[in-house]
């Protein structure tokens, strides 16, 4: 019974190179969130999609940073030309059906450094 | 003012302690209230979850929520070893999917 899987789990970077972060959801899930966890902060929301939509990208920054999750495939996050601000912990989470209060079930998440 | 405010600590207790976690918000719309457990370099695992004010108790672990004064709360009761870890609560809005996390109270229970 897979959870969520995020690969890969550390990503190394050099500034102005591009990051892909992937996601695959619980087995039956179609609603994918994504969320940044800085250092001693909590988790903030970027993203929420579903299976070829983006519902909600409110908090994505507004460059440099795109999500999609394909018919077929995992959700990626794409970061392009990092800079060391962008380094994070990415968790991906997923819910069965989008239901405002749904559980939300977290990956391990992806470490982004970026040098 | 953040949304959510969290005391990050450290908490460091001895085992078998009573470990207490609060947080306070400031958005009078959140009605869900949840608390997750992150062991380090993992990711958050969902501990208790309380829809609008009320207390909730599973095993040793109870979570309170007073919307009145807009403050929740977490007991770890007999607290042991395997608690270590940093606590996050989270709240969502009755029309709204995003959760809101606080910034996490890292806490260690001692042998």
């Amino acid at each position: 019974n897979a959870g969520v899987m995020q690969n890969p789990r550390h990503l190394v970077r050099r500034r102005g190179q591009e990051a892909r972060l992937r996601c695959s959801p619980v087995k039956g899930h179609s609603h994918v969130y994504w969320y940044r966890q800085l250092p001693e902060e909590g988790l903030k929301f970027m993203v929420y999609l579903q299976k070829e939509n983006i519902i909600d990208e409110s908090g994505m920054p507004k460059e440099r940073f795109s999500a999609e999750f394909p018919k077929e495939g995992p959700s990626i996050l794409r970061i392009q030309q990092v800079v060391r601000g962008d380094s994070a912990a990415y968790f991906c989470a997923s819910s069965p059906r989008g239901a405002v209060g749904e559980t939300q079930y977290f990956g391990p998440g992806t470490r982004l450094l970026v040098l | 003012q953040k949304e959510v405010e969290q005391d990050p600590g450290p908490l460091s207790v001895p085992e078998g302690a009573i470990v207490s976690l609060n947080c306070t918000y400031s958005n009078s719309a959140f009605q869900y209230f949840m608390w997750y457990r992150q062991y380090s370099r993992k990711g958050p695992e969902l501990l208790m979850y309380t829809y609008s004010s009320g207390n909730k108790e599973d095993g040793r672990f109870t979570a309170q929520v007073d919307k009145s004064s807009k403050y929740i709360s977490l007991f770890i009761r007999d607290s042991q070893p395997s608690d270590s870890a940093t606590y996050l609560c989270a709240m969502s809005a009755n029309d709204d999917y995003k959760l809101s996390f606080g910034a996490g109270t890292t806490v260690t229970v001692r042998a």
